[in-house]
């Protein structure tokens, strides 16, 4: 079993759509959760950050964490076409700022037409 | 965010050059830089760590003496390719600390 689960998709939504992305997971010590976004031919760029269990939300982006059942999800609502990427989670065990070594999931390969 | 900067983005070489790959942290010291490969439709794979003034500890499977790092700067690190061969042929993306982890641009190297 991988550490860390993620479908590749690829995942195709109308513009507007509610999308949810999701990992999941092995190693009960991760403490730290990140979503990144990659487009074609560049670097991940960072989404949202998450310690521990519970939700964040930054614009139309919700986090949300449960530890107990290793599970993450992303969720993006009146998704754009340049939302269309591939999206990323990654955690680690790091103490401070969710730094450290990143375990990644393979990544899903978004599509918002418009 | 903090910015990763990553030289050059693209780059040819012959099979059996070396090749050297810059990562600069622009406006913040990392003491830490780590160097990750990801292969066409997979995952970003970390090859090492990078530790400003010392040695760089690498990843299970990782050739030290193929990819040499260089963290010579607390802004500066660099990853030498070694007689690359076409199988070397990949994205290589940096990442630096600051709170959080950011990334470089990434390095597209293609091995003829």
């Amino acid at each position: 079993q991988k550490e860390v689960e993620q479908d590749p998709g690829p995942l195709s939504v109308p513009e507007g759509a509610i999308v949810s992305l999701n990992c999941t997971y092995s190693n009960s010590a991760f403490q730290y959760f990140m979503w990144y976004r990659q487009y074609s031919r560049k670097g991940p760029e960072l989404l949202m950050y998450t310690y521990s269990s519970g939700n964040k939300e930054d614009g139309r982006f919700t986090a949300q964490v449960d530890k107990s059942s290793k599970y993450i999800s992303l969720f993006i609502r009146d998704s754009q076409p340049s939302d269309s990427a591939t999206y990323l989670c990654a955690m680690s065990l790091g103490s401070q700022g969710g730094s450290e070594k990143l375990v990644f999931g393979k990544g899903t390969k978004l599509t918002v037409n418009p | 965010g903090a910015v990763v900067s990553q030289h050059p983005s693209w780059v040819i070489c012959k099979s059996g050059t070396s090749v050297k790959i810059e990562c600069r942290s622009l406006d913040f010291q990392a003491t830490t830089m780590f160097w990750y490969r990801q292969f066409p439709k997979q995952s970003l794979m970390l090859m090492a760590t990078s530790n400003e003034g010392s040695k760089a500890t690498y990843e299970q499977g990782v050739e030290k003496d193929k990819f040499l790092i260089n963290h010579a700067s607390l802004t500066l690190s660099t990853l030498t390719v070694t007689s690359a061969h076409p199988e070397d042929s990949s994205f290589y993306i940096c990442s630096a600390i600051s709170g959080v982890v950011y990334f470089g641009p990434g390095t597209r190297l293609t091995v003829t």
